[in-house]
């Protein structure tokens, strides 16, 4: 299966900045990423769709503003946290779907954010 | 809306099948049917889909009940490494269509 990588696999900041998660795809190009956000003990609730070189589309509920996505190349995506608050730490984890479209999403290993 | 439903959780003995129950009642004729699986502390990984017939694969089988109102997961000898969180999904298999997440079950594995 695809590889995909995020950067950082954990981090702990204060509350008021801002942080930036990668997430990278290794072996393939994609052109639609998806953001999901997982709090303790419960599901993946999806956060955003964006497709390569175009803005992203937020689900409902979800600030666009507070969790800027860059999606600027095929193998590359960030979301930045900004003005993080504690109830912004959570699991967050990206996936891909490749190229040619598949049947399978491929989800990176998760980046744990904790608001302090 | 996951619009699946599946047991919150289920314990296996070691070395044994695992079947994994899945309902999705309200499933139209183009829905798929996907199996993912979560480990403690990482992402999701695809296990496996399909839309009517019953699929194998190196990982598992999945079992589609003819009028497609049910499924089953079944690992065929599990092992310790298999415990983890199972997450069944219906959707449309266009490729770019976003999955949600159920709470799925989660599968503890007994040595």
């Amino acid at each position: 299966g695809a590889v995909v990588s995020q950067h950082p696999s954990w981090v702990i900041c204060k509350s008021g900045t801002s942080v930036k998660i990668e997430c990278r795809s290794l072996d393939f190009q994609a052109t639609t990423m998806f953001w999901y956000r997982q709090f303790p003990k419960q599901s993946l609730m999806l956060m955003a769709t964006s497709n390569e070189g175009s803005k992203a589309t937020y689900e409902q509920g979800v600030e666009k503003d507070k969790f800027l996505i860059n999606h600027a190349s095929l193998t590359l995506s960030t979301l930045t946290v900004t003005s993080a608050h504690p109830e912004d730490s959570s699991f967050y984890i990206c996936s891909y779907m490749g190229l040619p479209q598949t049947y399978e999403q491929y989800f990176g290993p998760g980046t744990r954010l904790t608001v302090t | 809306d996951a619009k699946t439903t599946q047991p919150n959780s289920m314990e296996s003995n070691e070395e044994e099948p695992v079947h994994l129950p899945c309902n999705h009642s309200t499933i139209s004729g183009t829905d798929y049917i996907h199996w993912y699986r979560q480990l403690p502390s990482q992402g999701p990984e695809y296990v496996i889909h399909g839309l009517t017939s019953n699929v194998n694969n190196r990982m598992a089988s999945l079992a589609i009940a003819e009028d497609r109102k049910s499924s089953t997961l079944i690992l065929h000898r599990a092992t310790l490494r298999d415990a983890a969180v199972y997450y069944c999904i219906r959707n449309v298999n266009f490729g770019n269509e976003k999955l949600t997440f159920g709470t799925g079950t989660r599968l503890t594995i007994i040595p």
